[in-house]
């Protein structure tokens, strides 16, 4: 079965610094999403991305986040210079049509800043 | 706006037991609901998936789960669970939006 995969599994940064995680969606998807998870707490939305632009994103996704779809398969997720809040895992979707398959996620990135 | 209500924290049953696990959501319109299965080091899993029709719906590994309109619901439940359902079980739900809104997570630990 396809899969969603993301690297690196885990990124320790220092606060301030700059981070990208990389996920590859699978390949006939066309929505791509990013998901994240502090330790302890819910599942959250960040951003949606289709045809080369989000979609929507929340309001946890401020201007130290972008997203990116550098060639036909990777989707990166930027955070411009790390918070100490920022510290969660990160998870990678991707959909086949819109709303209607919500089946594919990635392992996630455990981003630990210190 | 949209919100999911898991009121289950923390279950701990014995293998064989019988699983109900709640989630109630806030939204008027038309509604998509989902939950999902993440084991220990593992990532999120689809488990099933109500979209519409038979409220009744069966997913992977014994579950299944019903909707009831009318109580804003999508009980997850498994007759009889076993030491490998150990995991966290969120509910989920997408509307109008493009986007999942999650429940805080029901963690399940099932002892032989």
């Amino acid at each position: 079965e396809p899969e969603v995969t993301q690297t690196p599994s885990h990124q320790v940064t220092q606060m301030g610094q700059e981070v990208i995680l990389r996920c590859v969606p699978i390949s006939n998807h066309l929505y791509f999403y990013w998901y994240r998870q502090i330790l302890g707490q819910k599942v959250e939305f960040l951003v949606s991305f289709y045809n080369n632009e989000i979609s929507e994103k929340s309001e946890i996704f401020d201007d130290q986040f972008s997203v990116e779809r550098p060639d036909g398969s990777n989707f990166t997720l930027k955070i411009r210079s790390t918070k100490l809040e920022d510290s969660a895992m990160y998870f990678c979707a991707s959909s086949e049509a819109l709303r209607r398959d919500r089946g594919y996620f990635g392992p996630g990135t455990r981003l630990t800043v210190t | 706006a949209q919100s999911v209500s898991q009121h289950n924290h923390h279950v701990i049953l014995s293998e064989a037991a019988s699983l109900e696990l709640g989630c109630n959501y806030s939204y008027g319109g038309t509604v998509n609901l989902f939950w999902y299965v993440q084991y220990p080091g593992q990532h999120l899993q689809l488990l099933l998936k109500y979209f519409s029709g038979d409220p009744l719906v069966k997913g992977i590994k014994g579950f299944e789960a019903e909707f009831i309109k009318s109580k804003f619901s999508f009980n997850l439940r498994k007759p009889s669970v076993q030491w490998s359902d150990t995991a966290e079980y969120f509910c989920a739900v997408n509307g109008n939006t493009d986007k999942l809104i999650f429940g805080t997570g029901t963690r399940l630990q099932v002892f032989p």
